[in-house]
């Protein structure tokens, strides 16, 4: 089982549309959680950290699960400029401070007019 | 913009050629990290350092060597390159502000081994 399991997708939505991605970690002790945004043939970019009280930032929503050990990010009326590619990022324990992280594949969502 | 560059940005050699890929910040971050990206996979970790001359083994480290003598500058050289390291190789930061933990990349080099 991998680390971090992400649905690859693609997921296409109409523009406007809400889209919500899941992914889960399989080590329960992990402590920090990121959603990253990759365009193609571009370096990945911080999207949000994932609090466990869960965090909202403009028309981005993520929510921690650590019950069921996995992370959303939910989208509210998707522009054009969301088609990406949307990583799923977890500190695992045992990387000291060293921070060390784990990577998702990723998830392409595609928004169309 | 974290202020980190990577050089080159492309960049095509034959199997058995050492390669350098060289990583640079501005910002003078303790923690720099090299990655790899293959279709299919996360990124995964190849080197890290936690300090000039402090490295560490990542994930995938087999092939590959790192060398920090400098804060702004992290190097990564393939000895002797595969056609399995063609990838897309980034460096990233640790910006470390208020204990985060949170990586910021650089543009990325995109390597092809013939």
């Amino acid at each position: 089982r991998k680390e971090v399991e992400q649905d690859p997708g693609p997921f296409n939505v109409p523009e406007g549309a809400t889209v919500a991605f899941n992914c889960t970690y399989s080590n329960s002790a992990s402590q920090s959680f990121f959603w990253y945004r990759q365009d193609c043939r571009k370096e990945p970019k911080l999207l949000m950290s994932v609090y466990s009280s869960g965090n909202e930032d403009g028309r981005f929503t993520a929510q921690l699960n650590r019950a069921s050990q996995y992370i959303s990010l939910l989208i509210r009326d998707s522009k054009l400029s969301d088609s990406a590619t949307y990583l799923c990022v977890v500190n695992p324990p045992g990387s000291g401070g060293y921070n060390k992280l784990i990577f998702g594949a990723g998830t392409r969502l595609a928004v169309h007019p | 913009d974290a202020g980190i560059t990577q050089s080159p940005r492309h960049k095509v050699t034959e199997t058995g050629t050492p390669v350098t890929l060289r990583c640079h910040q501005t910002e003078n971050h303790r923690y720099m990290y090299w990655y790899r990206q293959d279709p299919g996979h996360g990124l995964r970790l190849i080197h890290y350092s936690y300090g000039v001359k402090d490295t560490d083994k990542g994930e995938v480290s087999d092939g590959y060597s790192v060398s920090r003598s400098k804060t702004e500058d992290f190097l990564l050289t393939l000895e002797s390159a595969t056609s399995s390291q063609t990838s897309v190789y980034f460096c990233a930061i640790r910006s470390g502000q208020g204990g985060s933990n949170e990586q910021f990349f650089g543009p990325g080099t995109r390597l092809t081994v013939l």
